[in-house]
């Protein structure tokens, strides 16, 4: 079955700065891969998603990459703001169906 | 804007007694997910419907946990006996229509805390 790995685990940076999240995935069949937020307390959210047909997409301040040779896809953040703080989820899997989350995240934005 | 509801958003309990949590999804999603988020980890899928029908269970604990959408609106997860190791996080999501490669709609979850 599918299994995503992701990295870092907890990552530190100045507001202004990127922050850059990596996950490789194991099921090449996998063709769908969002991005999760989850604010302390909160239901996590939906912040970007790409299918394997695309190999980049961009929202304003948000990119996500995605290596279908590599199996592996990355969430790119500029300009931090403190509101970026959050746990950020990866997730890989066949559309919707049996979606697989990467362990997460800690981003921490200091002003 | 609509939300996918649950109850109760914390529940604690003694090992061996039942506990049953409810999800509401975004009317007119016809597929529903019941995920388990322990602390420190990514939400784990549990259960998938598609309308009242289950499509996958297959990391669903089957000798403790079930779960139903009867008439294919809400649902109901159940634990019995409960056990220390099932102290998480349940979320409940839910999404337009199975294979649709489109948003997953996540309710506040319920905290279940085992003693």
């Amino acid at each position: 079955g599918e299994n995503v790995e992701q990295h870092p685990s907890t990552l530190s940076v100045q507001e202004g700065d990127s922050a850059v999240i990596k996950c490789t995935y194991s099921d090449s069949a996998s063709n769908y891969f969002p991005w999760y937020k989850q604010e302390l307390g909160k239901r996590p959210q939906l912040i970007i998603d790409i299918r394997s047909n695309v190999g980049e997409k961009k929202d304003q301040r948000i990119a996500v990459t995605l290596n279908k040779t590599a199996k592996h896809f990355s969430l790119h953040i500029t300009e931090t703001q403190p509101e970026d703080s959050a746990v950020y989820f990866c997730a890989a899997g066949r559309n919707t169906d049996k979606l697989i989350f990467g362990t997460g995240t800690r981003l921490q934005v200091f002003p | 804007e609509a939300e996918v509801a649950q109850s109760p958003r914390y529940k604690i309990t003694e090992k061996s007694q039942a506990v049953a949590f409810w999800c509401d999804p975004i009317s007119g999603h016809a597929t529903l997910y019941w995920y388990r988020q322990i602390l420190g980890q990514g939400p784990e899928l549990l259960v998938q419907f598609q309308d009242e029908s289950v499509v996958d269970d297959s990391q669903l604990p089957k000798d403790r946990f079930s779960a139903e959408r009867l008439k294919g609106v809400d649902s109901t997860l159940k634990i019995q006996p409960a056990e220390l190791g099932d102290s998480a996080m349940y979320l409940c999501a839910s999404s337009l229509k199975r294979g649709n490669t489109g948003e997953l709609f996540f309710g506040e979850g319920s905290r279940l805390t085992v003693l």
